[in-house]
């Protein structure tokens, strides 16, 4: 099946640096969608994105929905412990149906005092 | 959590046995999914709905079948447990066609 190519699969860093990793595809996609995944539960959605082109912030937090539709990028600034975790994009299309979502293979993010 | 109940959390089982995963939502949302996440290959959709008694095929649907008989209620049954489908599961809900999907808190299931 599809997949996207998430980047960096993992990074240190210290806290109040700022972080950004990305996502790109082969595929056009309608809406990305950016979620956190914390250690024995579920993906928390943090962006959604709807258009290409369009700039979102979510506190700390900024993403992108690429131009050509096939890419986003998400940035933390200042990052805090609680930053911790596995973050993962996600590409969704539309069907006759329901929406479909294809996830990244997911950024594991460490903060280190 | 996004009024999303999966039961039961923890199941070890044996193989060959059948199993049912529940999943249950208080948002009266149309749209209802189950995942497996699995190291290397992240989420991965089994099985969907559209509506009650509607449902499709995701990427790994094999092995796998589901039943919505209520709105509020989908569940994943898997009618004879191999090892390869040790996994957490995790059942979404959403709104909206294209709007973002909310996750439960997952099933972590062992088939030994």
């Amino acid at each position: 099946g599809q997949q996207l190519n998430q980047s960096p699969q993992s990074m240190f860093i210290q806290e109040g640096e700022d972080v950004s990793m990305n996502c790109t595809s082969s595929s056009i996609f309608n809406t990305w969608l950016w979620y956190k995944q914390d250690p024995g539960e579920g993906p928390v959605l943090l962006i959604a994105l709807y258009k290409a082109g369009e700039l979102t912030s979510n506190g700390r937090l900024t993403a992108q929905f690429g131009i050509t539709r096939k890419d986003s990028f998400l940035n933390i600034s200042a990052s805090i412990p609680s930053d911790v975790g596995i973050y993962f994009c996600a590409g969704q299309t539309n069907t006759g149906t329901a929406s479909k979502l294809t996830f990244g293979t997911g950024t594991r993010l460490q903060v280190t005092l | 959590d996004a009024g999303i109940t999966q039961s039961p959390r923890h199941k070890v089982t044996e193989t060959g046995t059948p199993v049912t995963l529940r999943c249950h939502q208080t948002e009266n949302h149309r749209y209802m999914y189950w995942y497996r996440q699995d190291p290397g290959h992240g989420l991965r959709l089994i099985h969907y709905s559209y509506g009650v008694k509607d449902t499709d095929k995701g990427e790994v649907s094999d092995g796998y079948s589901v039943s919505r008989s209520k709105t509020e209620d989908f569940l994943l049954t898997l009618e004879s447990a191999t090892s390869s489908q040790t996994s957490v599961y995790f059942c979404a809900i959403s709104g909206l066609q294209g709007g973002g999907e909310y996750f439960g808190a997952g099933t972590r299931l062992s088939v030994l």
